[in-house]
């Protein structure tokens, strides 16, 4: 079975600042992970992947995730905050290409600061 | 860019209903999904189908059930809807193996 833990629930940044969330992986097989965000009253948006090609992955609003197999992260950082970051942001995994099933962590808000 | 549509935003029962939730999507995507999301627990799967006519229990399927008649819809539905089921439920689609799912903006269920 794979899950995926984020610490902290709550991160607040000041505009500029780096953004950094964490997310550790525990899975049976070579994971796939995923990082989503979700606005207000929206679904969720995908905003990166990593299926086992390039271990520095870049997703949309420059935001990039770099995968450790040895520490088992998956951390996603942006280098300078803004103020449309301010999201509740998820980190999933699934056991690879034959897994259909998406497992989250339980979400990680970000506010930014002026 | 794939759609998956709810058909409802929000939605306001009273203990005991029958409730459909109903989900459609417009890629042709065979994976259909059913979370459910709650302050601190992240999302929980409820229920999926890989094709049309199967179906897979999720992580917590008690108290829902599912019917996949046709590709582009998958419906969730809430036996008798009872206020431990207030919530707010997200569908998914998955285009293939590898890529992530597309959301649909979420059914905010209150059951009073």
């Amino acid at each position: 079975a794979q899950s995926v833990t984020q610490l902290g629930s709550h991160v607040s940044v000041s505009e500029g600042a780096l953004v950094l969330l964490r997310c550790n992986y525990s899975s049976s097989v070579p994971p796939y992970l995923f990082w989503y965000v979700q606005y207000p009253n929206q679904g969720l948006q995908l905003l990166l992947k990593y299926t086992s090609a390039a271990t520095l992955v870049k997703g949309i609003n420059g935001f990039e995730a770099e995968f450790k197999k040895s520490e088992t992260s998956f951390h996603l950082t942006k280098p300078s905050a803004h103020m449309s970051d301010a999201a509740e942001y998820f980190c999933a995994v699934s056991g690879g290409s034959n897994d259909y099933k998406l497992s989250f962590g339980a979400g990680t808000t970000v506010t930014v600061r002026a | 860019d794939v759609k998956v549509t709810q058909s409802s935003r929000y939605l306001v029962k009273r203990t005991g209903e029958k409730v459909f939730l109903e989900c459609v999507q417009d890629m042709d995507h065979e994976n259909m999904f059913w979370y459910r999301q709650d302050p601190g627990l992240g999302l929980r799967l409820i229920y999926f189908s890989y094709d049309v006519k199967m179906k897979e229990k999720g992580d917590i399927p008690e108290g829902y059930s599912v019917s996949r008649e046709k590709k582009e819809r998958f419906s969730l539905i809430l036996e008798s809807a009872s206020t431990n089921q207030t919530s707010m439920y997200l569908c998914a689609s998955r285009g293939g193996q590898g890529h992530g799912y597309t959301f649909g903006s979420g059914t905010r269920l209150t059951v009073v």
